[in-house]
């Protein structure tokens, strides 16, 4: 069963608005959540990350949200800019676990 | 500045040969692992290592060896090609587990 749900395969936003791609996740144990971004044929570059003990994160355009009564992070991006049309993967880790635990990635694209 | 050097970019193997992906990173990190990604999924985590000498298992390690001879450099052996082994493999490195994780560019690999 899947541990981490990114339920949007994708999402359309037009370029200056903002873009807001959701994860839920099942282990409220998981202690450190992250967002890589993936061009393709390109490997994931890490975007921005949120230990559990935050409810936010900022990092310029890049905010993440994390609701953990709800099992729910969020990333906002504002304002929403052509090159940030990729797909975007939520990631979770567990202190003490082997790795990285991905959701399946939402593919952002940004319409002129 | 490197970062993570993966070869090959791509290759084509018939079901039942072996081959090594090779996977180098030159930024001092302890923990290293391989991923492998299917169309519309998540990465998975293939094998792992906290240090030279050091190997585990993740989620998908059926099919797959690996070594850590040292920091450097973690290559993984595909021992008798399937067609289910057919991916896109990632291999990643990271100061510690808990670290945000630096992605090779992936290799491309199909089984005939």
């Amino acid at each position: 069963d899947q541990q981490v749900k990114q339920n949007s395969p994708s999402l359309s936003v037009q370029e200056g608005r903002i873009s807001i791609l959701n994860c839920d996740y099942t282990n409220s144990m998981f202690d450190y959540f992250l967002w890589y971004k993936k061009y393709p044929a390109e490997g994931p570059t890490f975007l921005i990350s949120i230990s559990s003990i935050k409810d936010k994160n900022e990092d310029g355009r890049f905010t993440v949200f994390l609701n953990k009564s709800a099992k729910h992070l969020s990333l906002h991006i504002v304002p929403s800019q052509p090159g940030d049309s990729a797909v975007y993967f939520c990631a979770t880790l567990l202190i003490g676990a082997d790795g990285l635990t991905f959701g399946k990635g939402t593919h952002l694209i940004i319409q002129p | 500045n490197a970062g993570v050097t993966q070869t090959p970019k791509f290759q084509v193997l018939k079901t039942g040969q072996s081959m090594t992906l090779q996977c180098a990173q030159d930024m001092n990190h302890e923990y290293m692992s391989w991923y492998r990604q299917d169309p519309g999924m998540g990465l998975r985590l293939i094998h792992y290592s906290v240090g030279a000498g050091i190997t585990d298992q993740g989620e998908v390690p059926n099919g797959y060896n690996v070594s850590r001879s040292t920091t450097e450099d973690f290559p993984l052996r595909l021992l008798s090609a399937a067609p289910s082994q057919t991916s896109v493999y990632f291999c990643a490195s990271s100061y510690s587990i808990q670290s945000e994780a630096f992605f090779g560019q992936g290799t491309r690999l199909t089984v005939v």
